[in-house]
């Protein structure tokens, strides 16, 4: 069965300053990874997707993920945070031909002006 | 606007009682998921219907069950409601089902049980 872990539960960072946040996975193949960011009161919004191919992924609002197999981490990055950032944000693995994902328990980021 | 709708957004409630919450997938999608979100569980996958047939079960209760209609909008039955039973209740849609695509999440509904 696959997992997912996201070990930051909060992550703190100044406005202006490169953000990562972690994500690990456990699956027998190739998965299919994503983001997602959930800003309160509101519903998840995919933020990228991996599938196969480059593994350097770009999305939306500036955000990129890198898929390494070896380490089975798909970790997001933004070299720039905008105060607009702050919000929940989800890794999620979904395993081909199961017809569900997983989500991991979320990584909240505060921006600090 | 992801183009997936559910309504309502809030629900107030008694222990004992049922409800249902409804959900209309983006045009075009035939695959329905629904979550439960709640602070100590985190995001947890109910069930997925595919054009009709449910295709994927997670954590549901035996207390909740969900169907969805030919018109693919979904509803999500919860009855004997529980205190332990408040929490965001999503609906996601995507078009396929077997193989995996990303889904488009509604705006939740937030259940409240008193």
């Amino acid at each position: 069965a696959q997992s997912v872990t996201q070990p930051d539960i909060h992550i703190t960072v100044s406005e202006g300053a490169s953000l990562e946040l972690r994500c690990n996975y456990s699956y027998g193949a190739t998965p299919y990874l994503f983001w997602y960011v959930q800003s309160p009161g509101q519903g998840l919004q995919l933020l990228l997707k991996y599938f196969s191919g480059d593994t350097l992924v770009q999305g939306i609002k500036g955000f990129e993920a890198e898929f390494k197999r070896s380490q089975s981490s798909f970790n997001l990055r933004k070299p720039s945070v905008h105060w607009s950032d702050a919000a929940e944000y989800f890794c999620a693995v979904g395993a081909p031909n199961a017809g569900k994902s997983t989500f991991g328990d979320g990584t909240t980021l505060t921006v600090k002006p | 606007d992801s183009g997936v709708t559910q309504t309502p957004k809030h629900l107030i409630t008694a222990t004992g009682q049922r409800v249902t919450l409804r959900c209309s997938p983006r045009s075009g999608d035939l695959s329905v998921y629904w979550y439960q979100q709640s602070l100590d569980q985190g995001l947890q996958f109910l069930i997925q219907y595919y054009n009709g047939e449910e295709r994927a079960k997670g954590n549901i209760l035996e207390r909740f069950s969900a169907q969805q209609f030919p018109d693919l909008h979904s509803e999500l039955n919860l009855s004997s409601l529980e205190l332990g039973d408040s929490a965001l209740y999503f609906c996601a849609s995507s078009p396929r089902d077997t193989e995996f695509y990303e889904q488009y999440f509604g705006p939740g509904t937030r259940l409240t049980v008193t």
